[in-house]
């Protein structure tokens, strides 16, 4: 069965960098496009970013846009967050996400989640 | 606030029926699947409809999915106490981003 499994997390100042890490398994990672989802406490979805397949194309949400970087290892079945210059606001726990479709050119959802990872940026 | 437009909140009484609306614009909805997602307390997200109105396997045909111009709405008949989540819609925005509707906090009551 699908197996998503998030690490990375933790308390950071404010400025300072974080990578979060997402390992999967039971399915085919290398056909399938990867996002990162986030959910402040309280709050509702926030999406993050998407990658493809292949790590050739990648999209991020305003709120991240120049400060967050995604990217996957197909060699390792594994995706990445990294997050600099991090804000208060971006505490959230992290879901990491599979796209539904195979070789998706357009991201319309996702069909399996990890149990995510906590990130807290505070002084 | 959230590109797509959902109630904050909706209850109803166990076994009766409660549709929860999703509305967003050409750029996403009017021109894209529509995937609906539960999530139970403390828990990650679960995918419930995609493509609009369709159930992946394990999920009971008391949720159904249904979308109209730029417009979607998630529909659960038979209510059960285990049903009380938050419900979120989601799609593709020709922004080249995913949206997701502020979410519905369910309550059986």
């Amino acid at each position: 069965q699908v197996q998503l499994v998030e690490s990375g997390g933790g308390v950071v100042q404010p400025g300072r960098s974080l990578r979060l890490s997402c390992t999967a398994s039971g399915f085919t990672f290398t056909s399938y496009g990867m996002h990162w989802v986030r959910q402040a406490p309280g709050k509702g979805l926030e999406w993050v970013a998407v990658i493809s397949y292949d790590g050739s194309s990648k999209y991020y949400a305003d709120s991240v846009k120049g400060r967050f970087t995604i990217s996957r290892d197909n060699s390792k079945n594994t995706l990445y967050m990294q997050m600099n210059s991090l804000r208060p606001e971006d505490t959230a726990v992290y879901y990491c996400a599979k796209d539904y479709y195979t070789y998706g050119q357009y991201y319309y959802g996702m069909n399996a989640w990890g149990q995510g990872t906590t990130v807290t940026v505070s002084s | 606030q959230s590109v797509l437009t959902q109630p904050p909140s909706m209850s109803a009484a166990p076994g009766q029926k409660v549709t929860i609306s999703c509305s967003g614009s050409s750029s996403n909805i009017g021109n894209n699947y529509v995937f609906w997602y539960q999530q139970l307390p403390g828990t990650a997200p679960k995918l419930l409809i995609y493509e609009n109105n369709r159930r992946p396997s394990g999920i009971p045909d008391r949720f159904s999915g249904s979308k109209s111009g730029t417009s979607a709405t998630l529909g659960i008949t038979g209510l059960q106490t285990g049903d009380e989540a938050d419900y979120y819609c989601g799609t593709w925005d020709n922004s080249l981003t995913v949206v997701f509707g502020g979410g519905t906090k369910l309550t059986v009551l």
